[in-house]
This record gives structure tokens, C-alpha cells and sequence, in this order.
């Protein structure tokens, strides 16, 4: 069974201050690992597709890395705005449905 | 491009009433999903559809249906609510070309269910 562990569950920073948001799975062939961004009251928003260990993408304040066992959000110089709930996805290639697994999300707040 | 819409926003239910959870997508996308979302459980899904006339469940499909008549639309139908039906509904859709990569999920706006 595929099983995708965020961490931690939530995060709380000073504007300014850098961190990394955690994503542990453990698949059965990784077809693809995706990175969601989601704000109160609304749904997730795509931010990054990685698909093989070593790669990696970034955007604006954000960079995504992958390895064999896990992917790593990280936030350098976090403005309030980056507050919000960061979900990770997996997709495995064996299985056939291709239907992604979901973490729990991490609840990243950062203060001014 | 509107994307994928939902209806109703908001929604009140006795136990024991029906109701249609309306999604739409215009983007030609063949896979569609309905997930619900508890606080801090994350994604649970609920049912999907890899084209229009196929579904299948979910995780968590009981006391839920839906049908997949077309491609732009799913409806997802509770029958007989119940209070643990309570949560945020959300419709998403997503396209694969099935030796291809499958692209990411694009999200509706969600449906706050409350069952009293």
C-alpha cells in the first residue's frame, strides 16, 4: 500500500526565517511525486511535479528536491504570504489507476 | 477557461436527506476525482472517473454515488446524510495520456458540507 508522511504536522516562523517541510513515501515505482500549495477556505493549488531522485524545482521563494524516499519543500526568506497548508502527492507506476496518494499536509504560519 | 467549478459553496443537511454535489470542468481533462477534507486528515478520495462512463471507488466511497455521463461533468451524490458526511467536498480533474506523464490535479473551489 502506498503511504506518504508529512512533516512536521505544523510549522510556525518569523518572516525571514528559513525551513524545510518533509514528505516521506514509500511506493511501489514512483511515476511521480506532486507538490500542492493550499490556502483557507479554497482548494489546492499545483506547484511542482518531480519524477526522479536528484531533481529538483523551484519558484520564487520555494525549492522542491527529491530522493528515493522522500521530497523536501524548502522556504528560504518566508513572507507572510507563504502562510499556508503545503500538501505532498505520490503517484506510483505500478498499480494501474494512477490515482495519486495524499499526505496530511503541513500547516506552515509565518509572522511579520 | 473557467477550470473546474462547484456547486453549491455552502450546504446544510437533516439526516436523512439526498443531495447532488454538482462539478464541472472545461478543460478536457479525462480523469476526475471528489475528495473530502477533514481538519488535519488531509485528501481522502472518495471516488474517481478515468473517462466518461467508467467510475470507480475511492477510499471512502460509502454512503456516496456519482456517474461519469460526460466528460466535463461528475456529479457526486450523498444519499440519506449523515452527521459524518460533515466536511469540505472537493472536485478535481487532471489529464493522462497513459504512457505519458500524468499531469497534475487542478482543483474546484470546494462544497462546505454540514449535516445536522
Amino acid at each position: 500500500e502506498d503511504q506518504v508522511t508529512q512533516s512536521p504536522e505544523a510549522l510556525r516562523l518569523q518572516e525571514g526565517e528559513s525551513s524545510s517541510l518533509n514528505c516521506s513515501y514509500t511506493v511501489s515505482g514512483l511515476r511521480g511525486l506532486f507538490w500542492y500549495r493550499q490556502d483557507p477556505g479554497k482548494g489546492p493549488e499545483f506547484l511542482f511535479t518531480l519524477y526522479s531522485a536528484g531533481e529538483e524545482k523551484e519558484k520564487e521563494r520555494l525549492k522542491a528536491t527529491l530522493t528515493k524516499k522522500e521530497s523536501f519543500l524548502h522556504i528560504t526568506a518566508p513572507k507572510p504570504e507563504d502562510s499556508a497548508t503545503y500538501l505532498c502527492a505520490v503517484q506510483a507506476s505500478e498499480g494501474g489507476s494512477y490515482i495519486p496518494t495524499f499526505g496530511r499536509g503541513t500547516s506552515l504560519i509565518v509572522h511579520p | 477557461n473557467a477550470g473546474v467549478t462547484q456547486t453549491p459553496k455552502f450546504r446544510i443537511l437533516k439526516i436523512g436527506q439526498s443531495m447532488t454535489l454538482q462539478c464541472t470542468q472545461d478543460m478536457n481533462h479525462n480523469y476526475m476525482y471528489w475528495y473530502r477534507q477533514d481538519p488535519g486528515m488531509g485528501l481522502k478520495l472518495i471516488y474517481y472517473s478515468v473517462g466518461a462512463g467508467i467510475t470507480d471507488k475511492g477510499e471512502v466511497p460509502n454512503g456516496y454515488n456519482v456517474s461519469r455521463s460526460t466528460t466535463e461533468d461528475f456529479p457526486l451524490r450523498l444519499e440519506l446524510a449523515a452527521p459524518s458526511q460533515t466536511s469540505v467536498y472537493f472536485c478535481a480533474s487532471s489529464y493522462d495520456a497513459g504512457a505519458q506523464v500524468h499531469n497534475e490535479q487542478f482543483f474546484g473551489p470546494g462544497t462546505r458540507l454540514t449535516v445536522l
